[in-house]
Order: structure tokens, then sequence, then C-alpha cells
């Protein structure tokens, strides 16, 4: 256990919809990142919070979004589904705001869009 | 984006043998840190060195940081058939405000 958990562990949606996935990070981290890991795109950076503040952002879809609550627990929402974003989606933390530290990561969510 | 380009992208080898990977970056870094990620596992941190550092040891684990050459190399010694996964190198940028950005990795097949 890495200390970051990740729920739900697999989900299956179809086309069209929208899903949210959920993070807590590990105790004591302020920053959270979203990854999104295919097989043709690699590990792709998506965004991060740094105590709740929106601190960098990649190349997140704008039908995607996210949020970071008070209590440091992260939602990545995406909506409009379509096939292509069928991936395992990664949600990792650091205790510090840049990327200087390790970052802990969670076990994933896998997400098949039919 | 800045992003390290891991080489070569699959390695087997035997149990014992050395495994060496190598990382090539495009822009001025702080800090190259390496993970491991068993198959469809989350990542696991394993060493980060700094930009003012040229070399890094973590049991088996060796990391080499070259800043003129912009490269990394991650040497496993003594390899077990338990090392086997994907390793990626992420370097960060000395821009305020980014994340670590990922390579696509080298996988390590160690076989008994």
């Amino acid at each position: 256990d890495s200390g970051v958990t990740q729920t739900p562990k697999h989900l299956i949606t179809a086309t069209g919809q929208r899903v949210t996935l959920r993070c807590s990070p590990r105790s004591g981290d302020l920053s959270v990142y979203w990854y999104q890991q295919s097989l043709d795109q690699g590990l792709q950076f998506l965004i991060q919070y740094y105590n709740g503040e929106e601190r960098a952002k990649g190349n997140i879809l704008e039908r995607f979004s996210a949020q970071q609550f008070p209590d440091l627990h992260s939602e990545l929402n995406l909506s409009s589904l379509e096939l292509g974003d069928s991936a395992l989606y990664f949600c990792a933390s650091s205790v510090g705001r840049e990327a200087n530290y390790g970052y802990t990561f969670g076990s994933g969510t896998r997400l098949t869009v039919v | 984006s800045q992003q390290g380009e891991e080489d070569p992208q699959a390695l087997s080898i035997q149990e014992g043998e050395n495994a060496t990977m190598n990382c090539s970056y495009k822009t001025s870094i702080n800090n190259l840190q390496w993970y491991r990620q068993n198959s469809g596992r989350g990542l696991v941190h394993l060493i980060l060195i700094r930009s003012n550092e040229r070399e890094k040891h973590s049991g088996r684990l060796r990391v080499t940081l070259d800043t003129s050459k912009k490269s990394s190399s991650l040497l496993i010694t003594a390899s077990r058939a338990a090392d086997t996964a994907s390793y990626f190198c992420a370097t960060d940028s000395n821009q305020a405000g980014t994340a670590l950005i990922f390579g696509k990795g080298t996988t390590l097949s160690v076989s008994s």
C-alpha cells in the first residue's frame, strides 16, 4: 500500500458518458497529480493541484476537469467519453509544489469505454 | 514539452547479470528521477538525482547524470527475476509550475 488511494479500480462505461475518478493523497502530501497512461501515448501528465489550487496543466482535454477539496482529496471528471479515453489513470502525490521530490503513485483506475 | 527518452525500449537478461538503461532529455532540469512499474500497477519511485550530482547509489541501483550530454543511466547490478518491470525516467524543469514528465520506459525482462 503506497498511501495513495484511488477509486474505483476498474470502470467500464459507454461512449458519451461521464465518470468521476477519486484520489486520496498520502498523508502530509499537499500536491496531487493526475496522469493518463495508454499504450500509444505513454504516461501523459494531465494536471496538478497544490493545497487546493491548480498549479500546473499538461495535456488535459477540455472534456476533462479536476479539483482538489479542502481535505486534499482530488477528483478527475471525464465527460463525453470517447473510445480513445480508455486508459489507466493514475493519481500521484508529493509533499511540495515543485517536482523536486519523489512522487507516490496510487494503483490506478483502469477505464474502459465501450 | 520536454521528455525523457529511454533506451533501449526492451531489454532481456539472465539473473545475475547487470542491466543498464539510458535516458536522454531535451532541456535544463533541476532533477531527474527513475521509477519502476510492474505490469499494470502504479509506479514506484526508485531514486532522485539532482542536477548538481553526478552519481547516486541505492542498494543495487546506480544512477549517473551527465548534464552536459543531457543524459542519465540506471544500472541494476546482479539482476533478479523480481526486477522484471518497466523502468521510466522522469524530468522536471527549471521553470516554475511544472510537473514531472515521463519517458515511454524500458521494459526489462530478467529470466532465471
